[in-house]
């Protein structure tokens, strides 16, 4: 298994919702990301979770809130959103050290949010 | 500011021939670049790599050129297909073990 699963694709929720979004991996990453990508702009992180644990936060507002329930799980859950944060919500995986520097991140395919 | 820059928001090439996406970076302790393609609504798909002590890696049509002293690096696409047609990052990672991303090219393939 060499992919990164989303779910869901799409999600359309209120400002007062809590919605949460999934990704799941089995290739034995054990590093996980959480990246936002608005249209024409590049990726851009938000949080790195290693080894399970959070390593790094980008002061990322607390409305999104991470967790990493095991090695395979990664979930980004939301809660009182703003239109703004409307945008691709992307996971990614890589191998720790040099062999992720190598082939870095295998992404998934996203989450497409609309806040309205 | 931003350390890995590609300065040509779009390029249009045409089916057959060679396609050139540049990319040009500020900090001197990347160990590593990556190329990334993107289709809409999907993910970034990992396309090519190069160390820093490299100045040339080849994968099939892809050609991936490392020039350090000026901090400019190169993607080569022979010959270009259709299916091509996608944004294009360049990447690096950066000492806090972070992959820094450029602003992507837009390459368009026309037959």
């Amino acid at each position: 298994d060499t992919e990164v699963t989303q779910t869901p694709k799409h999600l359309v929720m209120g400002m007062t919702n809590k919605k949460s979004l999934k990704c799941e991996q089995h290739m034995g990453h054990r590093a996980m990301y959480w990246y936002k990508q608005k249209a024409k702009k590049p990726p851009e992180l938000m949080f790195v979770y290693s080894y399970e644990k959070l390593s790094i936060n980008e002061s990322v507002p607390s409305r999104f809130s991470p967790e990493c329930p095991n090695s395979s799980l990664l979930n980004l859950h939301l809660h009182a959103l703003q239109p703004e944060d409307s945008a691709l919500y992307l996971c990614a995986s890589s191998q720790e050290g040099s062999p992720g520097h190598l082939y870095g991140y295998t992404f998934g395919s996203g989450t497409r949010l609309t806040v309205v | 500011d931003q350390q890995v820059k590609q300065n040509s928001p779009s390029l249009s090439v045409q089916e057959g021939r060679i396609s050139i996406l540049n990319c040009d970076y500020t900090n001197s302790m990347f160990d590593y670049f990556l190329w990334y393609k993107k289709y809409p609504a999907e993910g970034p798909t990992f396309l090519i790599s190069i160390s820093s002590i490299k100045d040339k890696n080849e994968d099939g049509r892809f050609t991936v050129f490392l020039n350090k002293s000026a901090k400019h690096l190169s993607l080569h696409i022979v010959p270009s297909q259709p299916g091509d047609s996608a944004v294009y990052f360049c990447a690096g990672w950066d000492y806090t073990d972070k992959l820094i991303f450029g602003t992507g090219t837009r390459l368009q393939v026309f037959p």
